[in-house]
């Protein structure tokens, strides 16, 4: 079992440019978590999916941020004109159901310059 | 809505002296499940202590909390710290809503 798998690890941007980040969650899991990371805001929930339908995207900056999960085995977060602001390390976690342990990969630092 | 509090984002101990990082939470939902998450630098956060079962004891590698409904607390304790202890923790709520997490508790141990 390799873990929740996310690429790449390392990602810069310039300030209006897109980014794409790649999850790949431990199979047999039907729930997928995406996070953020920053030092001043701790870990932020973004949104997540069961089954492959998205549930919760609260946590979502709605205008430039996107989840999709179009099959069991990826989901992508999509972050369109990226700011400075949106530099951080972005977690994708994944878990049996929603009331199970998280099992978190090891983080996309997106660097926006 | 859910919500998850931890009041102290830094907690510096010396070694051998006993840890306390403090853990409430809010849900409307009774079927609560509590989490500690411990985050080591360049690692990913993984689960230290889970626990759904009022007034019930875990334990796990020197560390143990005990989820108290009737206060809405998971307080996480060790009895002498160690410095490889040194690292980020998460406390987490999940219920039937999102996961939330608290905002972590950094504990820094010196020698």
């Amino acid at each position: 079992n390799a873990g929740v798998i996310q690429t790449p690890r390392h990602k810069v941007t310039g300030k209006g440019q897109e980014a794409t980040l790649w999850c790949e969650p431990i199979s047999g899991h039907s729930a997928v978590f995406w996070y953020r990371q920053t030092i001043v805001q701790g870990l932020e929930f973004l949104t997540y999916f069961r089954n492959q339908a998205p549930i919760d995207d609260s946590g979502m900056p709605k205008e430039r941020f996107s989840a999709q999960m179009p099959n069991q085995s990826h989901s992508t977060l999509k972050i369109q004109s990226t700011q400075p602001q949106d530099s951080a390390v972005y977690l994708c976690a994944s878990s049996r159901d929603n009331y199970a342990e998280q099992f978190f990969g090891p983080g996309t630092r997106l660097t926006v310059l | 809505g859910d919500s998850v509090t931890q009041k102290e984002g830094l907690v510096t101990l010396t070694e051998g002296l006993p840890v306390m990082l403090n853990c409430t939470y809010q849900t409307i939902y009774s079927n609560a499940f509590l989490f500690w998450y411990v985050h080591y630098l360049n690692e990913s956060p993984r689960l230290l202590l889970k626990s759904s079962t009022d007034n019930k004891r875990t334990e796990h590698q020197g560390f143990h909390a005990t989820l108290h409904k009737s206060s809405s607390s998971f307080h996480l304790q060790k009895s002498s710290a160690q410095l490889s202890d040194s690292a980020l923790y998460y406390c987490a709520l999940n219920n039937n809503n999102a996961p939330r997490f608290g905002a972590g508790t950094k504990l820094s141990v010196k020698p």
